[in-house]
């Protein structure tokens, strides 16, 4: 199983509102990614945990609040969020962080969110 | 400064047409460089890697190739089909880190 899952496929929220993105791996990876990609742009390096700690917080606003509740789990809370947060978020998997960068990212398909 | 620069930005071509998308990169010291294949709305998904001892590998209709010496990377798409409409990008890994660096895809549309 070579599969990141992520739900909701879709998101509408308002400013006010307070909602969750879920990331899923089966693979036995112990490093796991949220990504934030514009449209027509790369994908922007947001999170980063490797055996369920936070690793890597790339300036990310505290609007958005990363948890990782067990190895194969990886969620994304968020809250007061901007229109322009607008985006799709995506989650990422490899098998750890301390391999030099040898290590393939296994995408998930994203969450669409849109802020209203 | 690490950076990865694709070209073209958008490539129209015919259905059953081959095509070669370019990649340059300044990111040192070099780990790897991975092809990934992107569908509107949807998670990149891995083609090729390689190290800097591999110049070629190949995934079915794709082929990658790598000059560690010109820091170049192309992408070959052979016999391509209307499912290979999506963007390509280029992204390479720093040796002992974790960050990927991305390059900004190529957009590649083909037509029937």
């Amino acid at each position: 199983d070579t599969e990141v899952t992520q739900t909701p496929k879709h998101l509408v929220m308002g400013m006010t509102n307070k909602k969750s993105l879920k990331c899923e791996q089966h693979m036995g990876h112990r490093a796991m990614y949220w990504y934030k990609q514009k449209a027509k742009k790369p994908p922007e390096l947001m999170f980063v945990y490797s055996y369920e700690k936070l690793s890597i917080n790339e300036s990310v606003p505290s609007r958005f609040s990363p948890e990782c509740p067990n190895s194969s789990l990886l969620n994304l809370h968020l809250h007061a969020l901007q229109p322009e947060d607008s985006a799709l978020y995506l989650c990422a998997s490899s098998h750890s962080i301390w391999t030099g960068g040898q290590e393939t990212q296994y995408f998930g398909p994203g969450t669409r969110l849109l802020v209203l | 400064k690490n950076q990865v620069e694709q070209s073209p930005q958008s490539l129209i071509i015919l259905e059953g047409k081959n095509c070669t998308l370019q990649c340059n990169y300044t990111v040192s010291p070099f780990s790897n460089l991975r092809w990934y294949k992107q569908d509107t709305g949807r998670g990149p998904v891995s083609l090729t890697i390689m190290t800097f001892s591999e110049n070629t590998k190949s995934n079915g209709r794709y082929t990658a190739t790598l000059d560690a010496d010109t820091k170049q990377s192309s992408l070959h798409i052979t016999a391509s089909q209307l499912s290979d409409s999506a963007s390509y990008i280029c992204v390479v890994s720093r040796y002992n880190t974790d960050k990927l660096i991305f390059g900004t895809g190529t957009r590649l549309q083909v037509f029937p």
